[in-house]
């Protein structure tokens, strides 16, 4: 158990449904990072949260948003979902907000959710 | 634009055996870390090893290490003594200081350990 906890594991839903994915980073770490893993393709940077605040942002499209609340959890919203949405999603987390050349010692990740878009 | 490559897509090592996996990146910047992380069939992500860029010494963790060869912007990963258990996706990642903490990573080479 790496300590970020990530529900649900698979997600089986329709095209142009809603779904949300839901993140517990690690205890301490206040950065919650969100990526997509497509078949055959490394990891995708969507979007960073820091202690509530977005950070920065990736190749997130649109119909996706995401938020991190007050006990730092965050969600990540896929809406009107499409075939190619199918991935395996990655939430991950880290004690620092940015570059830190003294603690950047990398992510935590999630196990992941698979969403599955039929 | 920050890159990572790793230019093979799937390897096979004996049991006992060592290997090396390949990694490129580029990058303007000299303050950068880069790091392995493994990816087994239950989908975990695992750091294995991490480099920072204005260390000349080369990491290593137990059976892995790295060769970090900053002029040619190459850091590729050795497994001496493989195990199947080593068996995964392994992804070069890295992360610069104009980046804030975003990794890139690359797309991943897949190791089978045969018995």
């Amino acid at each position: 158990d790496s300590g970020v906890t990530q529900t649900p594991k698979h997600l089986i839903t329709a095209t142009g449904q809603r779904v949300t994915l839901r993140c517990s980073p690690r205890s301490g770490d206040l950065s919650v990072y969100w990526y997509q893993q497509s078949l055959d393709q490394g990891l995708q940077f969507l979007i960073q949260y820091y202690n509530g605040e977005e950070r920065a942002k990736g190749n997130i499209l649109e119909r996706f948003s995401a938020q991190q609340f007050p006990d730092l959890h965050s969600e990540l919203n896929l809406s009107s979902l499409e075939l190619g949405d199918s991935a395996l999603y990655f939430c991950a987390s880290s004690v620092v907000e940015a570059w830190d050349r003294r603690k950047t010692y990398g992510y935590t990740f999630g196990s992941g959710t698979r969403l599955t878009v039929v | 634009a920050q890159t990572v490559t790793q230019s093979q897509p799937e390897m096979s090592v004996q049991e006992a055996e060592t290997v090396t996996l390949s990694c490129t990146y580029d990058t303007s910047e000299s303050n950068y870390y880069l790091f392995w992380y493994k990816q087994p069939p239950s989908r975990q992500m695992i750091l294995v090893i991490r480099q920072e860029a204005y260390k000349q010494q080369n990491a290593t963790e137990n059976r892995f290490s790295v060769n970090f060869q900053k002029a040619a912007k190459s850091f590729s990963l050795k497994i001496s003594d493989s195990q199947l258990g080593d068996t995964a996706m392994y992804f070069c990642a890295f992360t610069e200081r104009n980046t804030g903490n975003q990794f890139y990573f690359g797309t991943g080479t897949s190791l089978t350990v045969i018995p």
